[in-house]
């Protein structure tokens, strides 16, 4: 069966430090997809990113990166210089390839960005 | 361009009573899909639709029923509300490749 766990259930930090917040999984599926979400204070779930299983290129988007490593499982999310609107819950999710749009989540991390 | 609509946006209900909660979509997405969000609990899976006329059951979906008559719509039905069925509820929709897009959530309360 399918499986995310993030086990930093609360991070909070000051303004301007860089933050990672941690996912691993578990699937036996060959092809698969996983996602990061930000859930803001206002409730809506705002999505970040997709990356399939073939592609372990490290992405960057502006203060966010995120870094793919299959031989460990793991899909963990780094926000550099992070600000007071980054506080949310952000949510990792992975998904089956090859026709299921059927995705597992894990708990969720809040993370608490200080002034 | 709407993307996904649900509603209501809170509800609160008595033990017993039955409702529906709508969405709506018209991305022309074939995938739609049902989530409640519990604290602590990240988001469970209650109900998927491949395409109109064809549903499935996900990870939670005992006390709920849906349908899909329709590309664009896809309501879930409480037939007997329960305390335990107090939560956030996400529709959301697929393009394909596991990439949802989720509507603005229904909080619901089941006293």
């Amino acid at each position: 069966a399918q499986k995310v766990t993030q086990a930093q259930t609360e991070i909070s930090v000051v303004e301007k430090e860089d933050v990672t917040l941690d996912c691993v999984y578990e699937t036996r599926d060959t092809t698969y997809y996983l996602f990061w979400y930000k859930q803001p204070p206002s409730g809506e779930l705002v999505f970040l990113i997709r990356r399939n299983s073939f592609d372990e290129q490290n992405e960057i988007s502006g203060r966010y990166s995120w870094n793919f490593q299959k031989s460990t499982s793991s899909f963990n999310f780094t926000i550099t210089a992070s600000q007071v609107v980054d506080s949310a819950v952000y949510f990792c999710a992975l998904t089956k390839g090859g026709g299921s749009e059927k995705l597992v989540f894990g708990k969720g991390t809040k993370l608490t960005v200080n002034p | 361009n709407a993307g996904v609509t649900q509603t209501p946006k809170f509800q609160v209900l008595k033990t017993g009573q039955s409702m529906t909660l709508q969405c709506a979509q018209d991305m022309n997405h074939e995938y739609m899909s049902w989530y409640r969000q519990d604290p602590g609990m990240g988001l469970r899976l209650i109900h998927y639709s491949v395409g109109a006329g064809i549903t499935d059951q996900g990870e939670v979906p005992n006390g709920y029923n849906v349908s899909r008559s329709t590309t664009e719509d896809f309501p879930l039905r409480l037939l007997s509300a329960a305390p335990s069925q107090t939560s956030v509820y996400f529709c959301a929709s697929s393009p394909g490749r596991g990439l949802q897009y989720f509507g603005p959530g229904t909080r619901l309360t089941v006293t």
